[in-house]
Parts: C-alpha cells; structure tokens; sequence
C-alpha cells in the first residue's frame, strides 16, 4: 500500500492564480481531511468528508473548496491565491476504530503564493 | 470552541535528560492521541488513548490521559537526538468526525 500520497510535493503560486491539490488513497478510509499548517504551529482543519459525495466544512474554509467523488481522491481547489494561502497543506484519511479515529498522513505539498 | 493547548511551545534539552510535555483542554475528548512530525514529513501517530487514567509506554515513552479526558501528558526519559521533532496533540469526540490538534511542542535534543 502507498498510504495517503499527495502531489505536487512544492508550487509557486502568483496572486489570483488557481490550482487543485490531489491526494489519494488507497486504504480504502471512508474519512479523508485537508489540514494546513503554517510554520511552527499545528495543524487546522479546512475541509473533511466522511465518504464519497459527503464533504464538510473544517476550522478554515475560507478560500478553498473540495470534492470527494470516489473514495479514493479528495482535491483540494484553491481559487484566487492569496499570500495568506501561503502554507503546507496536509491530507490525511482515517477509519473509525471505535471509540477513535486513526489518522494517517500524506507527505505534504509546500505552497508559495507570491 | 474546542481547544487544545500544549506547553511547553519549544524544549531543547541535552541527551539522556528527561523532559514532560503537557496536551491541556477544557473540553472532555472520548480519545486523544501523540503524534510525531519530522521536518519535510507529515504527521505520525505515536499513540491514542481512550480511558480515564490511562497509561501506555512505548520504549522511552509514556503517555497518560487525565483521570477527567480533559489533559494528557508525554514523558520522555533519558532522550535522545532521534527524539527531536514536533509533538502535535489531537483530540477527538466519538460523535464527530473532526480531530482537533494542538499547537505542538517542538523537541530539540542536544548530543
């Protein structure tokens, strides 16, 4: 299994432009997560979804939108980038394994908006 | 608003020292986990704990939750440089789907 895989690992963005984060994975999680964290904080949760065509607003949402059209793949669309979106973005999936949630991590893609 | 907060934010300590960092909230969680997160790296989970008072110990670390579910504390004895790294805390409640994470603790280990 390759776990929670995430492209691109870095990208450059100019103000206003837009671009789709990819995460995939093949654990067969119903639960998949896009957190970012910027440098030297934790992690905040800007949208989940708890299966595919379910998808639910995190702590940040502001800025970005998501789809979940398969269990597989959850995009992460920032529209209009602003230097504020300046951060590494995380996907994480998890299955409920009573009473908790086990969460497991992509590698991260680095985002720079200049 | 839930939050988790966790002191201290930074600890630099010099190798074969032991050291405590402490995951607080207001909020009662059904479990809470550790996570360790290295430069370039995504998170990963170290241990959940789910039961008041509970205890769990993997290798040098310990790991307890507040007799209350509201805390919880890691105690690292006799550290060592591959110690270093962020230490995120995330709680969770059974009827939701969102884990929160504190602010971690960034653990830097001295040769």
């Amino acid at each position: 299994n390759a776990g929670v895989t995430q492209t691109p690992k870095f990208r450059i963005l100019k103000i206003g432009q837009s671009m789709t984060l990819q995460c995939t994975q093949d654990m067969n999680h119903n639960y998949m997560y896009w957190y970012r964290q910027d440098p030297g904080m934790g992690l905040k949760l800007i949208y989940y979804s708890v299966g595919a065509g379910i998808t639910d607003k995190g702590e940040v949402p502001n800025g970005y939108n998501v789809s979940r059209s398969t269990t597989e793949d959850f995009p992460l669309r920032l529209e209009l980038a602003a230097p504020s979106q300046t951060s590494v973005y995380f996907c994480a999936s998890s299955y409920y394994r009573d009473p908790y949630y086990e969460q497991y991590f992509g590698p991260g893609t680095r985002l720079t908006v200049t | 608003t839930q939050l988790l907060e966790q002191s201290p934010q930074f600890l630099s300590i010099q190798e074969g020292e032991n050291l405590t960092v402490y995951c607080n909230s207001s909020s009662v969680f059904s479990s809470l986990q550790w996570y360790r997160q290295e430069p370039g790296e995504g998170p990963v989970l170290l241990v959940t704990v789910v039961t008041g008072g509970e205890v769990k110990k993997l290798k040098r670390l310990t790991f307890q939750f507040g007799d209350a579910r509201k805390d919880s504390s890691l105690h690292i004895t006799a550290a060592q440089p591959g110690d270093t790294g962020l230490y995120l805390c995330a709680g969770a409640r059974s009827s939701a789907s969102k884990i929160i994470f504190g602010s971690g603790t960034r653990l830097s280990i001295r040769p």
